[in-house]
């Protein structure tokens, strides 16, 4: 089973604030990372696939990266606004294979 | 609308009760996956399929069965459910494997008594 692991576990920040997170994941056999955003009592929805070295995603003011030598992919928000109040899980999978691996996710508040 | 629908959403049953919670996808999709959330953990994957009559574990397999005999769904079959299967069950599909984006339904939340 991979390791996948999600920096911080929760996080608090003001309005207007950017923020980052991070997820580490084996980067031997590396085949794709996924990024989601998972609302309370709703279904994770996807914000990023990735499977490049050097990747760089944006989707309005979120965006991500992607270091597949070193095991690491960093998202990114902008100007945090309480709408993005969520859980941001990243999901790793290797060896070519479809298996994946979820870490527990970063929760984030966004206080007004 | 696309979509994957899971059914039951709510479920409690009896230990050794079987039971089949159904999923399908409207999308056309190869891809297709099950999963389990349980507090402080991640989403856990259980069975994948790349298509139809290919079938895979995932990391947590033990007391689940799957088919695919139809390339819009994916039924999760607990032929002898335990407590420790009280679980919310997340079905997910993608059109082209882990290279696309997951698209989860709106998940079951089943309770072994």
């Amino acid at each position: 089973i991979l390791n996948v692991e999600q920096s911080p576990q929760s996080l608090h920040v003001q309005e207007g604030d950017s923020t980052n997170f991070t997820c580490s994941f084996p980067s031997s056999n590396f085949y794709a990372l996924h990024w989601y955003r998972w609302e309370t009592a709703k279904s994770p929805e996807a914000l990023f696939v990735m499977t490049l070295n050097g990747d760089e995603k944006k989707k309005g003011r979120i965006s991500a990266t992607l270091n597949t030598k070193e095991g690491y992919s960093y998202l990114y928000i902008k100007g945090s606004q309480p709408e993005d109040s969520a859980t941001y899980l990243c999901a790793s999978s290797s060896g070519g294979y479809q298996k994946v691996t979820f870490g527990t996710g970063t929760k984030l508040q966004v206080i007004p | 609308e696309a979509q994957v629908t899971q059914n039951p959403r709510y479920l409690i049953t009896v230990t050794g009760k079987k039971l089949t919670v159904t999923c399908s996808q409207n999308m056309n999709h190869e891809y297709m996956s099950w999963y389990r959330q349980d507090p402080g953990l991640g989403l856990r994957q259980i069975y994948y399929s790349m298509n139809v009559e290919v079938t895979d574990k995932g990391d947590v397999p033990e007391g689940y069965k799957v088919s695919r005999k139809e390339k819009r769904n994916f039924p999760l079959i607990l032929e002898s459910p335990s407590p420790n299967q009280t679980s919310l069950y997340f079905c997910a599909s993608s059109l082209r494997g882990l290279t696309g984006e997951l698209f989860f339904g709106e998940g079951s939340r089943l309770t072994v008594l």
